[in-house]
């Protein structure tokens, strides 16, 4: 139980475009759902919280304009990363905690996005 | 400022023997703790957690440890298996910016154990 799916596992694009991740938690619903991002050699970076039918709440440093957040259903949030740079080519990972509990969170493969 | 310190950014033990990772913390509000495992280009996968009330809690291999007053907690790993190959962080349970409960993150142990 508690398996979270992202998509696409990988993804290339050019710079100036838009890409889209999705993050669905396949056997559980998740009222909040995390997005990190990791860069090579360092510890996962909390992007944003974002909480299933509101907005999402993002942490210090992170442009809300540059990743939007998409919390539109229990087992469903999308991060967007529009315009991307190559300053924006990291390890996208997402997480979901199961409704109704306070702690544990479980992750998904995560996302190597490059922007070339 | 680095609130959950994994100080040892690697460690490598013999097949059979006993892994011990470390893990120091500075917030006294932290309430919970949790453990995690990574291979490289996947996501993290939880693999135990000590709640503040606690000193000790055992899952198998698996035995954390936790001393308040010192701000440490341990991950022990008996006997270790060359599958426990691995990143470990260590995550702190807190409360962030609109009551939302997050996890702060150590900056991970390398472990390799040795056949």
């Amino acid at each position: 139980g508690a398996v979270v799916s992202q998509h696409p596992s990988r993804v290339i694009c050019k710079s100036g475009t838009s890409v889209k991740i999705e993050c669905r938690s396949l056997d559980f619903q998740a009222t909040t759902m995390f997005w990190y991002r990791q860069f090579p050699k360092q510890s996962l970076m909390l992007m944003a919280t974002s909480n299933e039918g509101s907005k999402a709440t993002y942490e210090q440093g992170v442009e809300k304009d540059k990743f939007l957040i998409n919390h539109a259903s229990l087992t469903l949030s999308t991060l967007t990363v529009t315009s991307a740079h190559p300053e924006d080519s990291s390890f996208y990972i997402c997480s979901a905690r199961v409704a109704g509990t306070s702690y544990e969170q479980y992750f998904g493969p995560g996302t190597r996005l490059t922007v070339t | 400022d680095q609130q959950v310190k994994q100080n040892s950014p690697s460690l490598s033990v013999q097949e059979g023997r006993i892994s011990i990772l470390n893990c120091d913390y500075t917030n006294s509000m932290f309430d919970y703790f949790l453990w995690y495992k990574k291979y490289p280009a996947e996501g993290p996968t939880f693999l135990i957690s000590i709640s503040s009330i606690k000193d000790k809690n055992e899952d198998g291999r698996f035995t954390v440890f936790l001393n308040k007053s010192a701000k440490h907690l341990s991950l022990h790993i008996v006997p270790s298996q060359p599958g426990d190959s691995a990143v470990y962080f260590c995550a702190a349970s807190a409360l962030g910016a609109g009551n939302n409960r997050k996890l702060i993150w150590g900056l991970g142990t390398s472990l390799a154990v040795n056949p």
